[in-house]
């Protein structure tokens, strides 16, 4: 079965900082992996996926993340945090088999102090 | 440029009362998806139309749930025999139907069974 696990409950990175967030998946066949953030009292925003190609993918917002095969890692970055950036940060997964559904992790939040 | 909506935004209901939640999609997004995101079980799939195809009940949590899609546009989610442990909050996303397109999300329903 598909899974995502965000090892982090919370980081916290001084602003002007480059921020990680992690994220692991197990997945059957080729991932299709997804970075969506939420704001306080908002909705899911999409960030950015890997699909397929390069392994660095460029998203909204300054963020990109490093799709790692041998790790099973799809780790968020950004070389410099702003304080807006906080918010809570989910990683997923496409489930298998022919549908669209998503496997989210739990969600890490992300607070950037100045 | 609409994005996804949600009605009602918050609902308080009692307990064992039935309750009907509505989406609005993206103009021409034939995929749509509805999640439940709740304190103990983060964000969870609960059922997804793609179409005219079957949808992918496999995320509902049991009997009382269900949704329908009308039209191949407009989606409702009811529960039945509201249970405190129902109490969530439910999104509503649409995509263009690939499974690799990223899901665009609505400011989801706050439900509070009492």
């Amino acid at each position: 079965a598909q899974s995502v696990a965000q090892p982090e409950d919370q980081v916290n990175v001084a602003e002007g900082n480059p921020l990680t967030v992690k994220c692991t998946y197990s997945v059957s066949g080729n991932p299709y992996l997804f970075w969506y953030v939420q704001y306080p009292n908002r909705g899911l925003q999409f960030l950015l996926k890997y699909i397929t190609g390069d392994n660095l993918v460029k998203g909204s917002y300054g963020f990109e993340a490093e799709f790692n095969k041998s790790q099973t890692s799809f780790h968020l970055k950004k070389p410099s945090a702003l304080v807006s950036d906080s918010a809570l940060y989910f990683c997923a997964v496409r489930g298998s088999g022919n549908t669209g559904k998503l496997i989210f992790g739990q969600g890490t939040t992300l607070q950037v102090k100045p | 440029g609409a994005g996804v909506s949600q009605s009602p935004s918050n609902k308080v209901t009692e307990k064992g009362k039935d309750v009907e939640l509505r989406c609005d999609p993206i103009s021409g997004h034939t995929a749509l998806y509805w999640y439940r995101q709740s304190l103990g079980q983060g964000l969870e799939f609960l059922i997804y139309f793609q179409g005219n195809s079957a949808p992918d009940k496999s995320g509902l949590p049991s009997d009382r749930f269900s949704a329908e899609r009308t039209g191949g546009s407009v989606s409702t989610l009811t529960i039945q025999r509201t249970q405190q442990e129902d109490s969530a909050v439910y999104l509503c996303a649409s995509s263009l139907g690939g499974p690799g397109l990223g899901q665009f999300f609505g400011p989801g329903t706050r439900l509070t069974v009492l």
